[in-house]
């Protein structure tokens, strides 16, 4: 399989807890993206790596994120002490060089209890 | 404003009609324009894109963009019950390329 892979696909926690999301991108990508989803919503921008820089994070990301891409490959996203807002489906996305046209991952669905 | 509008729907279609789904954006600078669709509980997939003032048609799909009254739309012919999904239109920010601004999406039903 030569898509783009998250893992986990669900993750059950409790509010308070610690969680990472892992994105493995089509491996000739130079750009990744990380989206979050809630149920009748379009995808919203978090953040985004071209190669192992991260070039933007949107402002309605508060601290307790952060991501990570070393040596351009896969990436991480850790949400810290998670709140039951942040329930939601977390979305990766890769492409080559632009914007747009964008691979998806399946997702991570995280559920703060 | 939003940056990207669609309407939410859902838009109910009969089955071998044309489906019309339409899109406005605020940002007078964009100049690239995408479709996903969406299926329920899937990721969204790329299904067409524009740059220039116009139309483009690819198979059943075309899409039209109006950069002077910022509107794009997409308009699927001889609808399908496959093609019942969630159709987001995407929109980069002003002239650069780094990243895209997504819809609320717009759902879509076949009728059989």
């Amino acid at each position: 399989d030569t898509g783009v892979s998250q893992n986990p696909r669900h993750k059950i926690t409790k509010r308070g807890q610690n969680v990472t999301f892992r994105c493995d991108p089509i491996s000739e990508h130079n750009r990744l993206y990380w989206y979050r989803q809630t149920l009748g919503q379009g995808p919203e921008f978090l953040t985004y790596f071209q190669n192992e820089a991260q070039l933007e994070k949107s402002r309605l990301l508060s601290d307790r994120f952060s991501a990570e891409r070393p040596k351009g490959s896969f990436s991480t996203l850790e949400i810290q002490r998670t709140e039951q807002g942040d329930s939601a489906m977390y979305l990766c996305a890769s492409s080559l060089n632009l914007a747009g046209k964008e691979y998806f991952g399946p997702g991570t669905r995280l559920t703060v209890t | 404003q939003k940056e990207v509008e669609q309407n939410s729907g859902p838009l109910s279609v009969p089955e071998g009609a044309i489906a019309s789904l339409n899109c406005t954006y605020s940002d007078r600078g964009s100049q690239s324009f995408f479709w996903y669709r969406q299926y329920s509980g899937k990721s969204p997939e790329l299904i067409m894109f524009i740059y220039s003032n116009g139309d483009k048609e690819d198979g059943r799909f075309t899409a039209q963009l109006n950069k002077a009254s910022q509107y794009v739309s997409l308009l699927i012919r001889d609808s399908q019950p496959s093609d019942s999904a969630t159709y987001l239109c995407a929109v980069t920010r002003g002239n650069r390329d780094d990243k895209i601004i997504f819809g609320k999406g717009t759902r879509l039903h076949i009728l059989p």
